[in-house]
């Protein structure tokens, strides 16, 4: 596809449950991000992926929070035992290159809601 | 640590005036700065940035932004606002430094141009 995907679009959990969310990066771009976005909160740093690599995992709030890339492509992004406070809308950016001057390509992001 | 303030919530401009969106930042090293704009129910989409050169930079719909150093700040401006610009702001700032790839982004600011 010509941007970044993210699925599902929606979802709606019950508290405990576990959840994936998935992003598809914009073919070749090397670097990923996730972020959280929530009511008044701007966008909250998550985790960075540089290739199959996380340099950068000091947003995950919790250990219930895990992330990971496989071939240099798709994320998946993990919470467990997912909490009230877990729901926002969760955003996953790439950029090409190592993206070390170049603005960030998001996704439509995915709306969590944990009841 | 490198931050982001927008010190306001919601801007409001009638339209046909200018419009201004402030933002300043703090970083370690010297600053890639970036503005995003996120229409409802959608993802963010790229305005403009600062990387270095000339501190007056020009980007989509008419939105320019001017970096000053001196007062750390980067603020969004438009001559002749319009109601198709109503939507949350974004800036966001990284380090320039080699191996620092995060980046911060703002609270968000909510622009409301009145017809």
């Amino acid at each position: 596809g010509a941007g970044v995907s993210q699925s599902p679009s929606n979802k709606v959990t019950e508290k405990g449950k576990d959840v994936e969310l998935r992003c598809d990066p914009i073919s070749g771009h090397t670097a990923l991000y996730w972020y959280r976005q929530s009511l008044g909160q701007g966008l909250e740093f998550l985790i960075y992926f540089q290739g199959n690599s996380a340099p950068d995992k000091s947003g995950l709030p919790s250990d219930r929070f895990s992330a990971e890339r496989t071939g240099g492509s798709v994320s998946t992004l993990t919470i467990q035992r997912t909490q009230q406070e877990d729901s926002a809308v969760y955003l996953c950016a790439s950029l090409p290159n190592g993206g070390v001057n170049t603005e960030a390509f998001f996704g439509q992001g995915t709306r969590l809601t944990v009841v | 640590a490198q931050s982001v303030a927008q010190p306001e919530d919601q801007v409001n401009v009638a339209e046909g005036n200018p419009l201004t969106v402030k933002c300043t930042y703090s970083v370690s090293g010297n600053p890639y700065l970036f503005w995003y704009v996120q229409y409802p129910n959608r993802g963010l989409q790229f305005l403009l940035k600062y990387i270095t050169g000339d501190n007056l930079v020009k980007g989509s719909y008419g939105f320019e932004a001017e970096f000053n150093k001196s007062q750390t700040s980067f603020h969004l401006k438009k001559p002749s606002a319009l109601v198709s610009d109503s939507a949350l702001y974004f800036c966001a700032v990284r380090d320039n430094r080699r191996g620092y790839q995060k980046v911060t982004f703002g609270i968000g600011t909510k622009l409301q141009v009145i017809p």
